[in-house]
């Protein structure tokens, strides 16, 4: 049950386009298309933006876009704005009924 | 609305037990899938155990064997048993849904969080 590994941190200006990737196994992302992303601003909980590796739950800017190649899930923001300066989690079904989650990934817009 | 009010965080010793409950509210715990995701201080998300609406229940490895999931169906309650407790163990604690067809796809709903914290 090893991490899921994300980039420590991104940075983008308002306006911009920014992608966070997420690398698993072929044990995870690789062999099931259950990949979910999370947004988590400081001292709040967690807050679901995709799930099954590209769709959007309601309520969720059309602006967040996931998507997924072999072993690898990317997590696509466009249009970017200060409200989008958060944390975000990626998160893959491990098999077992085990889930692992990313270690995070710290956006910054400049 | 969907809600999940946990409770029963605090300060605890090495070694010793702690029972973390989370209320539900707006929909039936034992016909959802529901678990634990922990978030050590400054650190990322780890997901803890998951009881499905059968019953079954499953734990990451580095609890196995020292944390215990469980629900009281006529409370609508959720509950994280926790013994044997460990300076790592310390974090905040989240009870989440686990929404989806099974294995479950994603984590929808999410409390507050209550803090956990293992020290001498």
């Amino acid at each position: 049950q090893s991490a899921l590994t994300q980039p420590a941190s991104v940075s983008g200006s308002p306006g911009q386009s920014i992608t966070i990737s997420c690398t698993g196994t072929s044990s995870d992302v690789g062999n099931y298309n259950l990949v979910s992303w999370y947004q988590q601003h400081p001292g709040k909980a967690p807050k679901l933006m995709i799930y099954e590796g590209s769709k959007r739950p309601s309520g969720v800017s059309n602006r967040f876009s996931g998507s997924k190649s072999g072993n690898t899930a990317s997590l696509t923001i466009s249009g970017l704005q200060a409200e989008d300066e958060a944390d975000y989690y990626c998160c893959s079904y491990a098999g077992s009924s085990t889930w692992v989650f990313g270690g995070g990934t710290k956006l910054t817009v400049l | 609305e969907v809600q999940l009010v946990e409770s029963g965080g605090g300060l605890i010793q090495p070694g010793g037990s702690l029972r973390l409950s989370c209320a539900a509210s707006g929909f039936t715990v034992s016909s959802n899938y529901m678990s634990w995701v922990r978030q050590a201080p400054g650190k990322g998300l780890e997901w803890v155990s998951v009881i499905y609406s059968g019953g079954s229940t499953y734990y990451a490895d580095s609890v196995k064997g020292r944390f215990t999931i469980s629900r009281d169906n006529s409370k609508n309650t959720l509950y994280l048993q926790m013994n044997s407790l460990r300076a790592e163990d310390t974090a905040v604690y989240y009870c989440v849904r686990l929404s989806g067809s099974y294995p479950g796809t994603d984590f929808d709903y999410w409390g507050q969080g209550t803090l956990v914290t293992v020290s001498s």
